[in-house]
């Protein structure tokens, strides 16, 4: 019953491989979101995506490749993964005028 | 650049007493503002919002108030309790045209309400 839902919760991985993160979310909510929250504790966002069509990019290495193949799904694709990366990444979902956004509970990735 | 500023990292205080958390900003085009709870291995919660045209917002025990001219915003509990320890993110809104917007968040700030 999880509203907004991502996997893996944890990812460890080497540098230089390639990962994904998928989130779904089951709320009929017409945007998603991807955030960043680094070691600095910022919560950043990286991407916005409205009913499949990207709407917000924020400057991320093109490294990173999300895709919604419908709008109930937004998966974050990375490439070649740098140390960097290692951060808790956060999916969330709004609907068109109501400004409380459902995040899920996090991915944490850790490149070694 | 930080937008939404925290200053404070941490804030310890008695149950039952006033939990007052604090946030500034610096981007006058903020149209929105919330504030988040979030506990360890969990996503962040929306917990209570106001609108830039308004200076106070109550729900329950938690109020929100906004001081526009000083670019500030504080967050209300009384009376707090134990199960009110988190991590406490302030956040604003940014609206562009064509309708989307985007969520700016603070550093966060730990909450710990000792019983």
């Amino acid at each position: 019953d999880t509203a907004v839902s991502q996997t893996p919760k944890y990812l460890v991985t080497q540098m230089g491989n390639d990962k994904s993160i998928k989130c779904e979310q089951n709320l009929g909510h017409d945007t998603m979101y991807w955030y960043k929250q680094d070691s600095k504790k910022f919560l950043k966002i990286m991407f916005s995506y409205n009913n499949k069509e990207l709407i917000i990019n924020e400057t991320v290495p093109n490294r990173f490749s999300p895709k919604s193949p419908d709008k109930a799904h937004l998966n974050l694709h990375i490439n070649s993964l740098e140390l960097g990366d290692s951060a808790v990444y956060f999916c969330a979902s709004s609907h068109a005028g109501v400004h409380g956004y459902t995040f899920g509970s996090g991915t944490r990735l850790t490149v070694v | 650049d930080q937008q939404v500023k925290q200053n404070s990292p941490s804030l310890s205080v008695q149950e039952g007493r006033i939990s007052i958390l604090n946030c500034d900003y610096t981007n006058s085009m903020f149209d929105y503002f919330l504030w988040y709870k979030k506990y360890p291995a969990e996503g962040p919660t929306f917990l209570i919002s106001i609108s830039s045209i308004k200076d106070k917002n109550e729900d329950g025990r938690f109020t929100v108030f906004l001081n526009k001219s000083a670019k500030h915003l504080s967050l209300h509990i009384v009376p707090s309790q134990p199960g009110d320890s988190a991590v406490y993110f302030c956040a604003a809104i940014i609206a562009f045209q064509g309708g989307s917007e985007k969520l700016v968040f603070g550093k966060g700030m730990k909450l710990t309400v000792n019983p």
